[in-house]
């Protein structure tokens, strides 16, 4: 089956723990990206990436790191989590210039 | 500066009464416009893709259009389980962002 998996889906953390959370696709897709989900604000880009070691900043970058040493994965790491991250974050993935395919979401809460 | 605007931010229907949900958008150089259902706690689900004014697309119940300003999401004869948030999104420029408008939460009630 086509998807994109991300891991963990809960996760509550503390200030300044760092943490990752992963995100793949089965789906052989070039492009992959990050979002968060807060009410009121909508879905806000906070990473992309065209390709494999290619990666730039979205709307919202601060606080963010990413790579993507391969196709099918790209984790979202945060170095130094702040109240502020607590969020819903999706991972989503597509072929170049189309509809891309969204993740089920992880839902963080930093306190 | 990119901008998608949806309208209205909720929507109450009684199940049968068509309507018609709006995404109006301001882009420099579109590359296609996306519509998505989202249920809460999931993650958007791709609806239709519309690249060129006059394009129309269907799939059961819903029905996008696209004009060079706005496209809209007819909505006919919806049911309860047509309840949920739906997305409207622009692509722009060469890196592949989508630009997301707020949403358009439907309750259909029985």
């Amino acid at each position: 089956e086509a998807q994109v998996t991300q891991n963990p889906r809960y996760l509550i953390t503390v200030t300044g723990k760092k943490l990752t959370v992963t995100c793949s696709q089965n789906m052989n897709h070039e492009y992959m990206s990050w979002y968060r989900q807060d009410p009121g604000l909508g879905l806000r880009q906070i990473y992309y990436s065209m390709n494999v070691e290619v990666t730039d900043k979205g709307d919202v970058p601060e606080g963010y790191k990413v790579s993507r040493k391969e196709k099918r994965n790209f984790p979202l790491i945060l170095e130094s989590p702040s109240p502020n991250q607590t969020s819903l974050y999706f991972c989503a993935s597509s072929a170049p210039g189309v509809e891309q395919y969204f993740g089920p979401g992880t839902r963080l809460t930093v306190t | 500066e990119d901008q998608v605007t949806q309208s209205p931010e909720a929507l109450r229907l009684q199940e049968g009464e068509s309507s018609s949900l709006n995404c109006s958008y301001t882009v420099s150089g579109l590359r296609g416009l996306f519509w998505y259902r989202q249920d809460p706690g999931k993650g958007p689900e791709f609806l239709f893709t519309l690249y060129s004014a006059g394009e129309e697309k269907e799939k059961e119940r819903l029905k996008a259009t696209l004009t060079k300003k706005e496209s809209f999401l007819h909505i006919t004869a919806p049911k309860p389980e047509d309840s949920a948030t739906y997305l409207c999104a622009v692509g722009s420029g060469n890196t592949g962002k989508l630009i997301f408008g707020q949403g358009t939460t439907l309750q259909v009630k029985p």
